[in-house]
């Protein structure tokens, strides 16, 4: 089974920083991968897809790179509205999430 | 406006039943794949099973495997989640999501998400 490791778990950081938060698979995804935000009590919002596929309506300053193994989220300047979980996703017939990476204000 | 409305959650014992529907509209529903993925409080997000456009292929998580059935209903635009044999550790938030499209014959991530509903398994 594939699992994925994101890193850090917890993150603090201020408005206007850039951050990254990274996604190992244990093994080979290709770009089938995935970014997500959730707040709480809210359902997860769909950030990239495809590694590096910038979803409709969501705002630049998120980035998506990698493929393989290795992947990264990328936030190029913190809003106050980016405080929030991101997880990564596998996504296939059979898919797993990552653990997480809560993302707190400095 | 694409929506997919969850229903069905409550209070079970060990070892009962739930049936979870989910309502989709705004979209051509038999064109894509669906899934429903769950957390637990407290907890993160945990991929549960998938169905593909007509129902054919299904796919589950391990630890639900012979408990949970998916299945969908393309004519009146509902999934669905049977669970069976159900247990503490599927107390969760169950979240009914339509995959995103790919071109290819796999599921694309879920790109639009219910609001989920709460499931308690406890004595």
């Amino acid at each position: 089974d594939i699992q994925l490791t994101q890193s850090p778990s917890t993150l603090s950081a201020s408005v206007g920083d850039r951050v990254t938060i990274t996604c190992r698979a244990t093994q080979n995804i290709n770009s089938w991968l995935a970014w997500y935000q959730q707040k709480p009590g809210k359902a997860p919002k769909l950030l990239i897809y495809k590694a590096s596929g910038l979803e409709s309506g969501v705002p630049s300053r998120f980035s998506g790179s990698g493929s393989g193994t290795e992947f990264t989220l990328t936030i190029s300047s913190l809003q106050p509205d980016d405080f929030a979980t991101y997880y990564c996703q596998h996504f296939d017939t059979y898919s797993t999430f990552g653990q997480g990476t809560k993302l707190e204000i400095k | 406006e694409v929506q997919v409305v969850e229903s069905g959650g409550g209070l079970v014992q060990p070892g009962g039943s739930l049936r979870l529907p989910c309502a989709a509209s705004g979209f051509t529903f038999s064109s894509y794949w669906m899934s429903w993925v769950r957390q637990a409080p407290g907890k993160g997000l945990e991929w549960v099973a998938n169905i593909n456009q007509d129902g054919s292929e299904k796919h589950y998580v391990d630890s639900v495997r012979g408990r949970f059935t998916i299945s969908r209903d393309n004519a009146q635009n509902s999934l669905f989640l049977q669970m069976d044999s159900l247990r503490a550790e599927d107390t969760a938030v169950y979240y009914c999501a339509k995959n995103r499209g790919t071109g290819y014959p796999r599921p694309g991530p879920p790109d639009y998400w219910g609001q989920g509903t709460l499931v308690t398994v406890s004595s």
